[in-house]
């Protein structure tokens, strides 16, 4: 399958700063990028989707201004978690869908995010 | 955005024995997707499914896509430890502007 890579995998910040997550596609380009928030032992929960070169689609109750995407290639998206909470810890996991499938995504690992 | 339902939401069961879970919605799906995840790590795609009446299998799992294409399901036959994990079944809708999950069934496999 194809290979999406989520960088970093894990990652302590302080009350107030900011924090950035990227999402790559190794091996194909992604036209469509997700991004989830996963509670512990709950389901992925989709925050926003982004398109390459355009302004990302955010669900309903996720503060844009908050976790800013930025999808400027067809291979990298960027989450950044601004002023960052200890209530913003969490699991954030993005997701890739190649630009030839509009019925498949390839996900990356995952960022363990702690706020202290 | 339609909703997923899956059910069970957890399963214990011991090594050997065979389970089921299913995947439902109000509405046809286009195509649906079935993960495995792992604790600490990403959901990893197991099967797609397009076709009303489709059956594929992966080892010993075996996915079922209903006729009417409004549910799925997923038998695993002699389970092992391994198979532990979340198992989510998602679509894309929209054409492929939203991507959305089942509240996932929580396997566990005990040896």
């Amino acid at each position: 399958g194809a290979v999406v890579s989520q960088h970093p995998s894990r990652v302590i910040c302080k009350s107030g700063t900011s924090v950035k997550i990227e999402c790559r596609s190794l091996d194909f380009q992604a036209t469509t990028m997700f991004w989830y928030r996963q509670f512990p032992k709950k389901s992925l929960m989709l925050m926003a989707t982004s398109n390459e070169g355009s302004k990302a689609t955010y669900e309903q109750g996720v503060e844009k201004d908050k976790f800013l995407i930025n999808h400027a290639s067809l291979t990298l998206s960027t989450l950044t978690v601004t002023s960052a909470h200890p209530e913003d810890s969490s699991f954030y996991i993005c997701s890739a869908r190649p630009w030839t499938a509009n019925t498949e995504a390839f996900f990356g690992q995952g960022t363990r995010l702690t706020v202290v | 955005t339609q909703l997923l339902e899956q059910s069970p939401q957890f399963l214990s069961i011991q090594e050997g024995e065979n389970l089921t879970v299913y995947c439902n919605s109000s509405s046809v799906f286009s195509s649906l997707q079935w993960y495995r995840q792992e604790p600490g790590e990403g959901p990893v795609l197991l099967v797609t499914v397009v076709t009303g009446g489709e059956v594929k299998k992966l080892k010993r799992l075996t996915f079922q896509f209903g006729d009417a294409r409004k549910d799925s399901s997923l038998h695993i036959t002699a389970a092992q430890p391994g198979d532990t994990g979340l198992y989510l079944c998602g679509r894309i809708e929209n054409y492929g502007q939203n991507f959305v999950f089942g509240p996932g069934t929580r396997l566990s496999v005990l040896p």
